[in-house]
């Protein structure tokens, strides 16, 4: 069966300091990967996602990157954190196909970060 | 994609079916419903999907109506692991970015009582 792993599970920072979360997927392979930032509120926020080995695609304009050098591995980083990346980080993956994608998205436990 | 409206909260008796409905009445032909649920502090969990016919997996069982509005989403015999916020999801199958933007409401907080 397939697994996904997240870590750390939570991370304090201090404001201009680096960040590297990583998550890894077994059981599959080339999955699609996803980083996501789950608002106060419940809301989640898709980050990036990757289709495949060093392929990233972003949302939004951040203060965040990401990388996947491997096919299951899939890495969130930051050269500089900020206060306002404090948050819960979700990694997640699902099956890939070509054109239309009922497959459901599997959520690892998440990394609650605190810049301070 | 289409609204969907669920009760702030349930209570359920340990051993017990869990029967949580959800509304989608703007729900369109190819959009499907999720089920994910999340306990405190750790990532959703998927539950089970489907698009026009009931599914059954080892989790739980999805019943959805003829017209599409609304489902309902069944625990045979909660136990007291099952305590979570459940969310009813609609979403269309579609390519990787739009099909990837998942947008929780606020769920049902499901607690199973002893």
């Amino acid at each position: 069966s397939q697994t996904i792993h997240q870590w750390p599970a939570t991370l304090v920072q201090p404001v201009g300091s680096p960040l590297s979360l990583e998550c890894t997927v077994e059981g599959t392979s080339n999955p699609n990967l996803y980083w996501y930032r789950q608002a106060a509120g419940r809301g989640l926020q898709l980050l990036f996602y990757s289709v495949g080995i060093g392929q990233i695609s972003s949302e939004v304009p951040q203060n965040l990157s990401a990388s996947r050098p491997q096919d299951r591995q899939f890495i969130l980083s930051s050269k500089k954190l900020l206060l306002s990346d404090s948050g819960f980080y979700l990694c997640a993956w699902r099956t890939p196909s070509i054109g239309r994608n009922n497959s459901p998205l599997h959520f690892g436990n998440g990394t609650r970060l605190t810049v301070t | 994609d289409a609204k969907t409206t669920q009760p702030t909260s349930m209570d359920c008796a340990e051993g017990r079916a869990a029967n949580l409905p959800c509304n989608h009445s703007t729900i369109s032909g190819n959009e499907y419903v999720y089920w994910y649920r999340q306990i405190h502090s750790q990532g959703p969990q998927y539950i089970i999907h489907g698009l026009k016919n009931n599914e059954t997996n080892e989790m739980a069982s999805l019943i959805i109506t003829e017209d599409r509005k609304s489902s309902t989403l069944i625990l045979p015999h909660a136990t007291l692991r099952d305590t979570a916020v459940y969310y009813c999801i609609v979403r269309v199958a579609t390519g990787e970015t739009s099909g990837s933007r998942l947008t929780f409401g606020e769920g049902t907080q499901l607690t199973v009582n002893p």
